[in-house]
């Protein structure tokens, strides 16, 4: 079993839907919780970060975390073709990152 | 401006071949990591460095090796131990005890012909 687990999709949504992407994980010492959008052919970046359970807004985009059931979620608002992108979540275990597989979206004009 | 510089972008490796991957940074981190990514798999740790001339290998650290003779460089040896190299490769940095604060380069493309 992956420490990490992220369905890969490809998730294909039109302009203006919301759109959540989760991952599961079994590791309980998990504390930091991060998402990170990669355009194509370059690197990811850091998207929001999320310490313990609860919701983190930033503008379009909502990052929530239930340590209880071991689950993270993105949501993103009001979708736009810019949002196209793999999104990738990680959880900082003992001196590096984990990261999912990666579900790679995209927003129909 | 500050950042991570990877090169080449994109690099062929012929059979048996060892090839190095470059990797520069001018944000002060002392942390440096490299992550190979293939479809659907994510990425995975190859090696890391949270200080000049000390490494530890990550989870597939087998036919690659590093050095970290500098604080600003962290280069990746590809080599002719590694059976299946082609994938993007990734390289990043932190400060040091920073567990969400990582910058990433732009990867390298590396293909075996």
């Amino acid at each position: 079993q992956k420490e990490v687990e992220q369905d890969p999709g490809p998730l294909s949504v039109p302009e203006g839907a919301i759109v959540s992407l989760n991952c599961t994980y079994s590791n309980s010492a998990f504390q930091y919780f991060m998402w990170y959008r990669q355009y194509s052919r370059k690197g990811p970046e850091l998207l929001m970060y999320t310490y313990s359970s609860g919701n983190k807004e930033d503008g379009r985009f909502t990052a929530q975390v239930d340590k209880s059931s071991k689950y993270i979620s993105l949501f993103i608002r009001d979708s736009q073709p810019s949002d196209s992108a793999t999104y990738l979540c990680a959880m900082s275990g003992a001196q590096k990152l984990v990261f999912g597989q990666g579900t790679r979206l995209t927003i129909n004009p | 401006d500050g950042g991570i510089t990877q090169s080449p972008k994109y690099l062929f490796r012929k059979e048996g071949q060892n090839v190095t991957l470059s990797c520069e940074q001018n944000l002060n981190h002392d942390a440096m990591y490299w992550y190979r990514q293939d479809p659907g798999q994510g990425l995975r740790l190859i090696y890391y460095s949270q200080i000049v001339n000390d490494f530890q290998k990550g989870d597939i650290a087998e036919g690659y090796s590093v050095s970290r003779e500098k604080k600003e460089s962290f280069p990746l040896t590809v080599t002719s131990a590694q059976k299946n190299p082609t994938a993007f490769y990734l390289c990043a940095s932190s400060l040091t005890g920073s567990l969400y604060g990582y910058t990433f380069g732009s990867g390298t493309r590396l293909t075996v012909v």
